[in-house]
């Protein structure tokens, strides 16, 4: 399986921009790039996800390398109800038939 | 947007019983179900893939006869943990996506402690 690899933890004060890195240097042409968030005693949440081009949505922006061997999940403003496990996993393959394994994560905390 | 629902959030039990956890997607039909479990302060371990009207595949490590999966309909799955031990005490986690492509929703937990 293609691994990505994240800091353990980050730190943020609120209401500033937060750029979570990922690396993903064996990633294949037709793997996605999915972020999930796991906020405490919950289960994960779907944040974002792209194949090639930068993606934005209500939650956060994903700014994906042009070789695709990185990428940066971007919260444009963090609030304290954004501190949470962050999970960058790939989607291996462009087909429907998937599973996700999810890695460790960073955690980051929001400071007031 | 897509709701996966389960139950029960949290349940205590003694040890060498049976519990049984449910996954519903509220307002999909999802084929195919996952089941994780996440111990404290790791990450979610895939247990197995639950596919609607047929057996189950499981991760390698995981004793299906354990763990009973049952996925008998498009909106439901259920985990049954049988002859529950302590060292099953954990999280278990569901999750289902409602079209081929679509990322993953998932339920929010639940926290199994066996006494």
């Amino acid at each position: 399986d293609a691994k990505t690899t994240q800091p353990n933890s980050m730190e943020s004060n609120e209401e500033e921009p937060v750029h979570l890195p990922c690396n993903h240097s064996t990633i294949s042409g037709t793997d996605y790039i999915h972020w999930y968030r796991q906020l405490p005693s919950q289960g994960p949440e779907y944040v974002i996800h792209g194949l090639t081009s930068n993606v934005n949505n209500r939650m956060a922006s994903l700014a994906i390398a042009e070789d695709r061997k990185s990428s940066t999940l971007i919260l444009h403003r963090a609030t304290l109800r954004d501190a949470a496990v962050y999970y960058c996993i790939l989607k291996i393959g462009g087909g429907s038939n998937y599973k996700l394994t999810f890695g460790k994560g960073t955690l980051l905390t929001v400071n007031p | 947007g897509a709701v996966v629902s389960q139950h029960p959030s949290w349940v205590i039990c003694k040890s060498g019983t049976s519990v049984k956890i449910e996954c519903r997607s509220l307002d999909f039909q999802a084929t195919t179900m996952f089941w994780y479990r996440q111990f404290p302060k790791q990450s979610l371990m895939l247990m197995a893939t639950s596919n609607e009207g047929s057996k189950a595949t499981y991760e390698q490590g995981v004793e299906k006869d354990k763990f009973l999966i049952n996925h008998a309909s498009l909106t439901l799955s259920t985990l049954t943990v049988t002859s529950a031990h302590p060292e099953d005490s954990s999280f278990y986690i569901c999750s289902a996506r409602d079209r081929g492509n679509s990322p993953l929703h998932f339920g929010n937990g639940t926290r199994l402690t066996v006494t």
